[in-house]
């Protein structure tokens, strides 16, 4: 079965560069999640989004932001790079079914591989 | 405090063990229960999904959801060395849509020994 996509799985940058990672979400799923998961930490949510809208947002730098296009794949972008943004990136994906108040479809969250950042 | 407790272990057990992994969360807004098993440098993987209070089994794995006690475990039964890795368990808050972000608790270390 196809699963999420992450690209690059790994991206080495220097301080106060840019980055950006891509996500492919499993074929059919509507809502993309993305996380943040320092070493030795758990993943800790950024944002979200749902048929191309930010639905969610979490512990975001104001220095990320993110979007959804069209075919559903999401960007996550990072300017002015701290050391500190060293960590792994994971996109979860998921269908959640298009009903009134958004209040259907299904919970389960499936994760992609994952981009390693390190900022140097 | 955090809003989800995990033990970090690591927890070290003999091939054909039953394991014991658990979780308490503080916040009662939580509704919706997940399991996930990572290896080293991978993503997460997903186990198990339980909503309503009472055990959920799969295979080897059985989910358990307790809510008056605000508390989550995962059973292996038969464990065996692949399933040495880190168990994950998450939890959101809501079905709608702007709010099913996941809160993870901080991982178990499992290592099943052959």
């Amino acid at each position: 079965a196809a699963g999420v996509i992450q690209s690059p799985r790994h991206l080495i940058k220097e301080k106060r560069e840019t980055a950006t990672l891509k996500c492919y979400p499993i074929p059919r799923h509507d809502t993309v999640y993305w996380y943040q998961q320092g070493p030795g930490q758990d993943p800790q949510f950024l944002i979200s989004f749902y048929e191309k809208m930010q639905s969610d947002k979490g512990s975001i730098p104001d220095r990320f932001s993110a979007q959804q296009f069209s075919d559903y794949h999401s960007e996550l972008n990072m300017s002015s790079l701290e050391l500190g943004d060293s960590a792994l990136y994971f996109c979860a994906s998921s269908l959640v079914a298009s009903t009134r108040g958004g209040a259907g479809g299904s919970y389960e969250q499936y994760f992609g591989p994952g981009t390693r950042l390190t900022v140097t | 405090q955090k809003e989800v407790e995990q033990d970090p272990g690591p927890l070290s057990v003999p091939e054909g063990a039953i394991v014991s992994l658990n979780c308490t969360y503080s916040n009662s807004a939580f509704q919706y229960f997940m399991w996930y098993r990572q290896y080293s440098r991978k993503g997460p993987e997903l186990l198990m999904y339980t909503y309503s209070s009472g055990n959920k089994e799969d295979g080897r794995f059985t989910a358990q959801v307790d809510k008056s006690s605000k508390y989550i475990s995962l059973f292996i039964r038969d464990s065996q060395p692949s399933d040495s890795a880190t168990y994950l368990c998450a939890m959101s808050r809501s079905p709608y849509t702007g709010r099913r972000a996941l809160t993870f608790g901080s991982g178990t270390r499992l290592q099943v020994q052959p």
